[in-house]
């Protein structure tokens, strides 16, 4: 069965800070991947998508950026952290078919101070 | 545009029946999600809709109508775990958009 890991689970980096948080899938090939914020009593914001490796489409300019290095990995970035960057962000996959539903990671909680 | 509209709040008794509205407008559409959130967790898939009508999987139900643009979920029999946020979604391509979310709050 295919499962998705996605750490850490909590995080707390001061302002002007990097990041970088890591999104694996197990037990698929060629997945779509995602990486949503979710804020404060807010709906999910989707950030970026992957149809395959080193394509990446961004949905909302930002502070960040995303990278797929290998198949199964997802990697959500800053140079520096915003005060706006805090919020809930979570990894999700999909089978390589359009309409297929998404099974989200546990998430990250990011506070920035 | 985006434009995926259901109510906020809702609140019922263990035991009885709840239906959540969804409404939307979308540049593209082919199919609608609905997914449960509890809170500080994961949302976790529940049931999906590509063509008109109800799909049932245990106590809850999807109903889809594609030329209204508009869906509900009905969740039969409430039990306090039920306590959750909703959330619906329409696809796409290979994209998820959401909506807001409901909060339901199960009372004994």
């Amino acid at each position: 069965s295919q499962t998705i890991h996605q750490w850490p689970a909590t995080l707390v980096q001061p302002v002007g800070s990097p990041l970088s948080l890591e999104c694996t899938v197990e037990g698929t090939s060629n997945p779509n991947l995602y990486w949503y914020r979710q804020a404060a009593g807010r709906g999910l914001q989707l950030l970026f998508y992957s149809v395959g490796i080193g394509q990446i489409s961004s949905e909302v300019p930002q502070n960040l950026s995303a990278s797929r290095p290998q198949d199964r990995q997802f990697i959500l970035s800053s140079k520096k952290l915003l005060l706006s960057d805090s919020g809930f962000y979570l990894c999700a996959w999909s089978a390589g078919f359009s309409n297929q539903p998404q099974h989200f990671g546990d998430g990250t909680r990011l506070s920035i101070l | 545009g985006q434009n995926i509209d259901q109510p906020t709040e809702m609140t019922a008794t263990e035991g009885a029946i709840v239906q959540i509205n969804c409404t939307y407008q979308t540049s593209g559409f082919n199919g609608l999600f609905w997914y449960q959130q509890h809170a500080g967790e994961a949302p976790t898939f529940l049931s999906y809709n590509v063509l008109d009508g109800l799909e049932e999987k245990g106590r809850f139900s999807s109903f889809l109508s594609r030329s209204k643009g508009y869906s509900y979920l009905l969740l039969k029999e409430l039990q306090m775990k039920d306590s959750a946020s909703y959330l619906c979604a329409v696809s796409n391509d290979y994209k998820l958009s959401f909506g807001a979310g409901t909060t339901v709050t199960v009372r004994a």
